[in-house]
Parts: structure tokens; C-alpha cells; sequence
């Protein structure tokens, strides 16, 4: 049961570089989101998609951009990498059911230089 | 303003004790509902419970309960018997606006399981 995949784990750029993470679940999820953690703070929507072909902005998108071209699989996009963006990603999944729970994957760490 | 409050940043809790976890909401929607991970040292989000505000009985999922007080607005997570593996970051989260699925998340506790 693999739920919510996330590659890569880890990552290092350097200001300025661009890099895309990509987020996939098997669990025919129509809603998808990806957070950012920081240290001290809780997780913050940066986009996040309703279904194929749709996204929508977050609480803080400046900086990112996604795509979904797939249901199974949403990517986080990082244009030109800033050292503010250095954090933990995580990418969730959920049915369309508000009571039901969003299912994280593993997180990535990123590390802007 | 604030959606969620966390007000303990750190907690500490002998080993088979009880422990609660506070959360606090904001909100002037009348159908919510209220979500708590827990996320370990590992880092990943790992679902707990969760309350609706509709629901007429606190929730309950194994050693996991919800102390929902809605004229208070508050959702406070208590753990029986603690066990050491219950040393873990706790955030508490609500969605964003009513109907929807997006969740706004606490600044969460850090718990301490004492041997």
C-alpha cells in the first residue's frame, strides 16, 4: 500500500535553480495539496487541486506553481529557488468528503543555498 | 485572526498517565469539523481522529478522545496510558472555511513520554 509518494526525499539547490517535486497517491484521491513545514510552525497550504486539470492557490503560493495533469499525481514547481523557500514539503491526498482525513506522504526536505 | 491555537509548545507526561493537548478554533461556520495528526521524530503526518461539529459524542479512536466543547470552541485531544511512543509533535487542524477540504494547522504540541 503505497498511499502518498513523494520524490525526492531530499534536495539541495542553489539560489536561483529551479526543480520540481512530484507528488503521486494510488488511492484515486480527487483532492490533492502540498504544505510547507518550518520550524515552530504548523503546516501551510501553498496550492492545492480539486481534481484533474484544476488547481488553486493557497496561503502562500507566492514562489510556486503546480500542475495536474493527472489525477494520481500533482507537482510542486520552484521557478527560481529563493532561500525563504528552504523547508519540509508535504504532499496530502483526500476524497471529496470533508469529514474524511488527508493522507500525507513522507515529506520532502529541501535546502536552498 | 487566528484559526487555530495551540497554547503548549511542549508537554511532559509520565508513561501509563493521562495527558490533554490543547486546541482552541475560531470560527463563526456552523458545520466544522476538527482533525488532529500526530507527526513523530520520523516526520510523517500520521491522521488521529476527528470531530464534526455535528457529532453529539465526543469522538473516540483507541486510547485517542476528543474533549469537544463547542460553546468554547475547543477541541482538546486526550491520550490514556501514555507509552513512549507517544513522544511526538501533536497539531491540531480545522478547514478553512466550511464545506471545504483545505485545513489551517496549529503551531502543535511537543509531547514527552516520561519512563
Amino acid at each position: 500500500n503505497a498511499g502518498v509518494t513523494q520524490t525526492p526525499k531530499f534536495r539541495v539547490l542553489k539560489t536561483g535553480q529551479s526543480m520540481t517535486l512530484l507528488c503521486a497517491q494510488d488511492m484515486n484521491h480527487e483532492y490533492m495539496y502540498w504544505y510547507r513545514q518550518d520550524p515552530g510552525m504548523g503546516l501551510r497550504l501553498i496550492h492545492y487541486s480539486v481534481g484533474e486539470g484544476t488547481t488553486a492557490k493557497g496561503e502562500v503560493p507566492d514562489g510556486y506553481n503546480v500542475s495536474r495533469l493527472k489525477k494520481q499525481n500533482f507537482l510542486l514547481g520552484l521557478e527560481s529557488a529563493a532561500p525563504s523557500q528552504t523547508s519540509v514539503y508535504f504532499c496530502a491526498s483526500s476524497s471529496w468528503a470533508i469529514n474524511q482525513p488527508q493522507h500525507f506522504g513522507d515529506g520532502t526536505r529541501l535546502s536552498i543555498l | 485572526a487566528q484559526k487555530i491555537t495551540q497554547t503548549q509548545p511542549g508537554m511532559f507526561v509520565q508513561e501509563k498517565e493521562a495527558v490533554t493537548l490543547d486546541c482552541t478554533y475560531d470560527t463563526s461556520d456552523q458545520s466544522y469539523g476538527l482533525f488532529w495528526y500526530k507527526q513523530p521524530s520520523s516526520g510523517e503526518m500520521i491522521f488521529l481522529i476527528y470531530q464534526g461539529s455535528y457529532d453529539e459524542q465526543n469522538a473516540t479512536e483507541g486510547r485517542y478522545s476528543l474533549n469537544f466543547q463547542k460553546a468554547r470552541k475547543s477541541a482538546n485531544l486526550v491520550i490514556s496510558a501514555s507509552q513512549l511512543g507517544d513522544s511526538a509533535m501533536y497539531f491540531c487542524a480545522r478547514p478553512l472555511a466550511s464545506g471545504a477540504n483545505n485545513l489551517f494547522f496549529g503551531t502543535g504540541t511537543r509531547l514527552t513520554v516520561i519512563p
